[in-house]
């Protein structure tokens, strides 16, 4: 069964540092997508990158870059000059597909602080 | 683009009594919608996958008598509480798919369903 897994319940950092967000997922798969949501207390979830399987160049969004180790199925989140508006729930998810169906399989999340 | 609503944003009901939230895609047909639960400081977990025109799947677990999930149009998807109790009481989050081709969720703002 495919799991996604953020052994970081909360994490903290202090404004315009750098934090990076653990996550290892398992697959039998070959080509997937994998992504990282932000959960402001808004509660509104926003995509904050994704990472195609198949491209062995790390995506880059801004000040948010993943380290994507496949061999090691890691998906790690690096937010550069942290800011205050940073803070929330972040949730590494893998899109399952099956039969011809799909679905997102989230992790239990990472709360991050982010100190002024 | 791509815009996800849901309303209510917050409802209560009394136990036994049924509730409709609504899920709108505002600017793009979303041939696939997603329901979503959240439990207080817990990650999203897929309830149901209904696509237009067809009946919904549910995952393991969800009583699909309980909670009816109608997808009527390529913009409008319906979850209906039925007989609720109040460990019903969650957050509800809905997503939208653009097209078979297309992997990204687009996420609408969820609904706080309590039961009393």
């Amino acid at each position: 069964a495919q799991t996604v897994t953020q052994s970081q319940p909360e994490m903290s950092v202090q404004e315009a540092e750098t934090v990076t967000l653990s996550c290892t997922y398992d697959t039998s798969e070959s080509d997937y997508y994998l992504f990282w949501y932000k959960q402001p207390p808004s509660r509104q979830m926003i995509l904050v990158i994704r990472q195609e399987a198949y491209k062995q160049q790390n995506a880059t969004e801004n000040r948010f870059s993943v380290n994507f180790q496949k061999a090691a199925k890691s998906f790690s989140l690096k937010i550069s000059d942290s800011q205050l508006g940073d803070a929330a729930m972040y949730f590494c998810a893998y899109r399952l597909t099956q039969g011809g169906s799909e679905k997102l399989v989230f992790g239990k999340g990472t709360k991050l602080t982010v100190n002024p | 683009g791509a815009v996800v609503s849901q309303h209510p944003s917050w409802v209560i009901c009394k136990s036994g009594t049924s509730v409709k939230i609504e899920c709108r895609s505002l600017d793009f047909q979303a041939t696939t919608m997603f329901w979503y639960r959240q439990f207080p400081k817990q990650s999203l977990m897929l309830m149901a996958t209904s696509n237009e025109g067809s009946k919904a799947t549910y995952e393991q677990g969800v009583e699909k008598d309980k909670f009816l999930i109608n997808h009527a149009s390529l913009t409008l998807s319906t979850l209906t509480v039925t007989s609720a109790h109040p460990e019903d009481s969650s957050f509800y989050i809905c997503s939208a798919r653009k097209g078979a081709g297309s992997y990204e969720q687009y996420f609408g703002p969820g609904t706080r369903l309590t039961v009393t």
